[in-house]
């Protein structure tokens, strides 16, 4: 079975700090990872998939096979990043998404 | 510019009444999907469909059913409303071409209250 874990609810850093939002994934195949955002009162959208490997908004997120993760990280948070993060597994020749619970970030100035 | 649309975008019904929330895309995506989002809970996929006349459960697919007869439409209908479905449902389509997880593009979502 497919499984998303983002363990924090709630992400409160100062502007100019580092983020990290974190992600664990359980799933037995070969994995597709997905961040998505949703801004205060917007549809959510894509930030970045790992098989691109882009940079998106200065996030990047890696994922790590041995530790089934793929967490999010910007080197220095602005207040424009304030949003709900969500963490998503799909599977290879798959089409569903498996969303974790979601991290809501709170940029403080 | 195509898009995904979702109508109506506020709801609020009585227990017990059925309910019919549309979603619409016009970018000829094969796959569509029906979540909901919950406090604690993220997104939980109800309902998907890879194309016409195909339709699958999601995880919390009870109480939900969806009927696809073109690529553009996947109305969700819920049969006899019930506080518990009190959420905010959101409509996604991905093109569903490619055999591997594509990207989906998400409506604006719907806020649904059951009184």
């Amino acid at each position: 079975a497919q499984r998303v874990t983002q363990p924090e609810k709630l992400l409160s850093v100062f502007k100019g700090a580092p983020v990290e939002l974190k992600c664990n994934y359980s799933y037995s195949g070969s994995p597709e990872l997905f961040w998505y955002v949703q801004y205060s009162r917007q549809r959510l959208q894509l930030l970045l998939r790992h098989i691109s490997r882009e940079s998106i908004k200065g996030f990047t997120a890696d994922l790590n096979k041995g530790e089934t993760s793929f967490h999010l990280k910007k080197p220095f948070a602005q207040e424009e990043d304030s949003a709900m993060y969500y963490c998503a597994l799909g599977a290879v020749r798959g089409n569903k998404l498996t969303f974790g619970t979601g991290t809501q970030l709170k940029v403080e100035l | 510019d195509a898009e995904i649309t979702q109508s109506p975008r506020h709801k609020i019904t009585e227990t017990g009444r059925q309910v019919t929330l549309a979603c619409h895309q016009t970018w000829n995506h094969n796959n569509m999907f029906w979540y909901r989002q919950d406090l604690g809970h993220g997104l939980r996929l109800i309902h998907y469909s890879y194309g016409v006349q195909d339709t699958n459960k999601g995880e919390v697919s009870d109480g939900y059913s969806v009927s696809r007869s073109n690529t553009e439409d996947l109305p969700l209908t819920l049969e006899s409303a019930a506080s518990s479905q009190t959420s905010v449902y959101f409509c996604a389509s991905s093109e569903g071409t490619s055999g591997t997880a594509d990207t989906q593009y998400f409506g604006p979502g719907t806020r649904l209250t059951v009184l």
